[in-house]
């Protein structure tokens, strides 16, 4: 079984500042790993998939990297409504998949 | 425009049997997986299992094999996901979410699950 860790647990910025979030699996996972946010109340949303590509309405200012073992997703000046939870995910064995999500990242406001 | 509307919140007992909804519209539900993902109170979000409606293959997570069922009606356009005997541990929120062949590109509401005495 893939594990996901991600790093930091919270991480305290200030709008306009930049964002680096890690995500570590286990073993290699190629390319194929994607990154959610989630705000208080709200359902997650798919910004990254297959680690670079972002998802249909995602703002340029998201950008994922990384493939293996070591992933990174970046936001290049954070606006007020970037605070939230990231969350770092996994798919092998698709169809039917086995699915993993990492533990997850608070961006806070500093 | 894609979407998935969740049946609303239910509160049950210790030992009750419960099935939540999720609808899909704006696109060919039989075509796309459809995953189930509990997030408990405070914490992350967790796998639970799939579904493919189109012919009701299902697959599941280890940690959620044989406490849940996953079953689709594709003819109302409908998965769902059932419990036979709650628990308190139940409790949280659960999202179903569409496959679209990179990862879970939409998703439902949530529906809240509380279990208490």
């Amino acid at each position: 079984e893939i594990v996901l860790t991600q790093s930091p647990a919270t991480l305290s910025l200030s709008p306009g500042e930049r964002a680096t979030l890690s995500c570590r699996a286990s073993q290699s996972v190629s390319k194929y790993l994607a990154w959610f946010q989630q705000k208080p109340g709200q359902a997650p949303r798919l910004l990254i998939y297959d680690s670079s590509n972002r998802a249909i309405g995602i703002p340029a200012r998201f950008s994922g990297s990384g493939s293996g073992t070591d992933f990174t997703l970046t936001i290049t000046s954070l606006e007020p409504e970037d605070f939230a939870v990231y969350y770092c995910q996994h798919r092998s064995n698709w169809p039917p998949g086995m699915y993993t999500f990492g533990q997850g990242t608070k961006l806070e406001i500093k | 425009e894609v979407q998935l509307v969740q049946s609303g919140a239910e509160v049950r007992k210790p030992g009750e049997s419960l099935k939540i909804s999720c609808k899909g519209s704006g696109y060919s539900f039989t075509n796309y997986w459809i995953g189930w993902v509990r997030q408990m109170p405070g914490k992350g979000l967790e796998w639970m299992g799939i579904i493919y409606p189109g012919d009701s293959e299902t697959g599941y997570s280890p940690s959620f094999h044989g406490q849940v069922t996953i079953s689709a009606d594709k003819s109302i356009s409908t998965a769902y996901l059932q419990w036979d005997s709650l628990k308190a541990s139940d409790t949280a929120t659960y999202y179903c979410a569409r496959e679209g062949g990179t990862s879970f590109d939409y998703w439902g509401q949530g529906t809240l699950v509380t279990v208490s005495s």
